[in-house]
């Protein structure tokens, strides 16, 4: 069974500051990876999705890596913002057609 | 406008009363699922849906049930067989279940027990 860990589990940095995320997974035969967006109370949004034979996608200031020989991936957000704030959370698809998601990083961006 | 409702927005449940959780598509997806979200921890699947008439569980389907009678809509049921209810539930679908594609969410139903 597919397991994914993010670490840390929360981070706080002063606006302008460069994001990095890590997201760790178990099972290297992982196919599509994807990072989500969870607003308090909300649903997730979908940010990026790096098909299992890319090593990364780009949207505006997001940038996600897939390294499936190491088993991580990372989701960078260039000159965050206080609109960032949120919690990320990314999540891998196995061969049972599931998504297994991780518990997500919580960011506070800080005016 | 495309996209996943899910009602209602809160949802009280007393002891021993079966409870249910209304979730829409008007994306003309085949396949549909349902999470459970408890603090600190991922999303964790209750049961899904490939195809009309047709749902598999997921790793946490005891306690709940569900239907598939049309296309867009997949009701979840919280049976009082189910202990722990108290959790922010989500629902999703995406174009297939082998598609690996995105998986679109709803914005949720919190689920409290008085």
């Amino acid at each position: 069974k597919q397991e994914v860990t993010q670490i840390p589990a929360a981070l706080s940095v002063p606006e302008g500051e460069n994001l990095v995320l890590n997201c760790s997974f178990t099972d290297s035969a992982i196919y599509n990876l994807q990072w989500f967006r969870q607003d308090p109370g909300k649903g997730l949004t979908s940010l990026l999705l790096i098909q299992s034979s890319q090593r990364e996608q780009t949207s505006g200031r997001l940038n996600a890596s897939l390294d499936k020989s190491s088993g991580r991936s990372t989701l960078y957000i260039a000159a965050s913002q206080p609109g960032d704030s949120a919690t990320y959370l990314c999540a891998g698809y196995s061969n049972d057609y599931k998504l297994s998601f991780g518990a997500g990083t919580t960011v506070t961006v800080r005016a | 406008d495309g996209g996943i409702t899910q009602s209602p927005k809160y949802l009280f449940r007393k002891e021993g009363q079966n409870v249910t959780l209304s979730c829409e598509q008007n994306l003309n997806h085949d396949a549909m699922y349902w999470y459970r979200q408890d603090p600190g921890q991922g999303l964790r699947l209750i049961y899904y849906s490939q195809i009309v008439n047709d749902f598999q569980k997921g790793d946490i389907a005891e306690g709940y049930s569900v239907s598939r009678e049309k296309k867009e809509s997949f009701p979840l049921t919280v049976t009082s067989a189910q202990k722990n209810p108290t959790a922010f539930y989500l629902c999703a679908s995406s174009i297939a279940l082998d598609s690996k594609e995105t998986q679109y969410f709803g914005p949720g139903t919190r689920l409290l027990v008085l």
